[in-house]
């Protein structure tokens, strides 16, 4: 199973809700990834998860909260987002070290709307 | 902080031969890879390279030259299939994390 899945595949969401995009692999990968991907431009890295740990956060707002339950789940809340927030968010996940050639395999993507 | 970059766009022809160049400066270089991403789609891996020289995997072909800080694609036996955009990632070492950071992509339209 080379799969990373997400749901929702599509949100829309007013500015005042709190909604979860989730996240899931089964390939024994222990470092999972948020990227927001604005139209025609490359995925911008949000955070990363090592091990279950949250090891990068690129400075961002904290509308965005990052949860990793375990090593299969990755879990990205959002609240008070704003209309500039509207992407597409994708998880990716590899094994630890990229620097070993582990590529990232990246599940489709949440198409985020915030109105 | 990284810098890549990478021609916008490109066109080429059914059957043709296409090398899409990548030049990067970074620091903490820790490997490069090469993903596909078609519209609507998420990235798909491509190739890796982590010392200088050519890799090959199929129709595909990547080069790396640290010391200059380039890299390129080359596609062979374009398929109309192809059209997509590709994306080079640098990845860097920062206090035992490894990030990666992406090109913006170049956009290959392949014509008949």
């Amino acid at each position: 199973d080379t799969e990373v899945t997400q749901t929702p595949k599509h949100l829309v969401m007013g500015m005042t809700n709190k909604k979860s995009l989730k996240c899931e692999q089964h390939m024994g990968h222990r470092a999972m990834y948020w990227y927001k991907q604005k139209a025609k431009k490359p995925p911008e890295l949000m955070f990363v998860y090592s091990y279950e740990k949250l090891s990068i956060n690129e400075s961002v707002p904290s509308r965005f909260s990052p949860e990793c339950p375990n090593s299969s789940l990755l879990n990205l809340h959002l609240h008070a987002l704003q209309p500039e927030d509207s992407a597409l968010y994708l998880c990716a996940s590899s094994q630890p070290g990229l620097a070993g050639g582990h590529e990232q395999y990246f599940g489709p993507g949440t198409r985020l709307t915030v109105t | 902080g990284q810098n890549i970059d990478q021609p916008t766009e490109m066109t080429a022809t059914e059957g043709a031969i296409v090398q899409i160049n990548c030049t990067y400066q970074t620091s903490g270089f820790n490997g490069l890879f090469w993903y596909q991403q078609h519209a609507g789609e998420a990235p798909t891996f491509l190739s890796y390279n982590v010392l200088d020289g050519l890799e090959e995997k199929g129709r595909f072909s990547s080069f790396l030259s640290r010391s200059k800080g380039y890299s390129y694609l080359l596609l062979k036996e374009l398929q109309m299939k192809d059209s997509a955009s590709y994306l080079c990632a640098v990845i860097s070492s920062s206090g035992g994390s490894y990030i990666p950071t992406f090109g913006r992509g170049t956009s290959l339209i392949v014509h008949p």
